[in-house]
């Protein structure tokens, strides 16, 4: 299995606090990923990085920011966490831009 | 932005039936990859394809590229329990992959 960790496992917070999940890799990936996983919806991306410092915009990026300061951490916080934004969240690392592995993911709740 | 449509999006079937999923859009895709998740876990990576018309077989599982990279299926052969599963294709264009919205699969023993 791909040396990929998230943190947590599981949150649950409530509206308008801040909240932040961890990615880490132990596999030196150069391309990093978050997603959401929502029924209907499948995995969406919400931002990307392609190196450190290096990020870029998803397709579902508003509320969202992220960061990269090293090779193997990328995080995603939640400025001001809102109920729409309850989901199963995946980190996902890729070398080539074709194959890309997956964490176990986090459970936010947003109450 | 939905880019890549399966179907069927709900599939149960009978132990040792055959089945397909599909996995279309409008897009062009540099390469398409099939994953499969369980409950509670990430999407594990079952196949990439990059080649326009490109088939691959693993053990029960074919998978096909259509000729214009736009369009993949998955056919399942003598389907068996530990196959169920939902079963996402992905696509992906320069950075970015674009999933589509899954298959759920049961297989009834």
């Amino acid at each position: 299995d791909a040396g990929i960790t998230q943190s947590p496992r599981h949150k649950v917070t409530e509206t308008g606090t801040p909240v932040t999940l961890r990615c880490h890799q132990t596999e030196n990936h150069r391309y990093m990923y978050w997603y959401r996983q929502d029924p209907g919806h499948g995995l969406r991306l919400i931002h990307y990085s392609y190196g450190v410092k290096d990020t870029d915009k998803g397709e579902v990026s508003d509320g969202y920011s992220v960061s990269r300061s090293k090779t193997e951490d990328f995080l995603l916080t939640l400025e001001s966490a809102t109920s729409s934004q309850t989901s199963v969240y995946f980190c996902a690392i890729s070398e080539s831009r074709v194959i890309q592995y997956f964490g176990a993911g986090t459970r936010l709740s947003v109450l | 932005t939905q880019l890549l449509e399966q179907s069927p999006q709900f599939l149960s079937i009978q132990e040792g039936e055959n089945l397909t999923v599909y996995c279309n859009s409008s897009s062009v895709f540099s390469s398409l990859q099939w994953y499969r998740q369980e409950p509670g876990e990430g999407p594990v990576l079952l196949v990439t394809v990059v080649t326009g018309g490109e088939v691959k077989k693993l053990k029960r599982l074919t998978f096909q590229f259509g000729d214009a990279r736009k369009d993949s299926s998955l056919h399942i052969t003598a389907a068996q329990t530990g196959d169920t599963g939902l079963y996402l294709c992905a696509g992906n264009t320069g950075n970015q992959f674009y999933f589509g919205t899954g298959t759920s699969l049961t297989v009834i023993p």
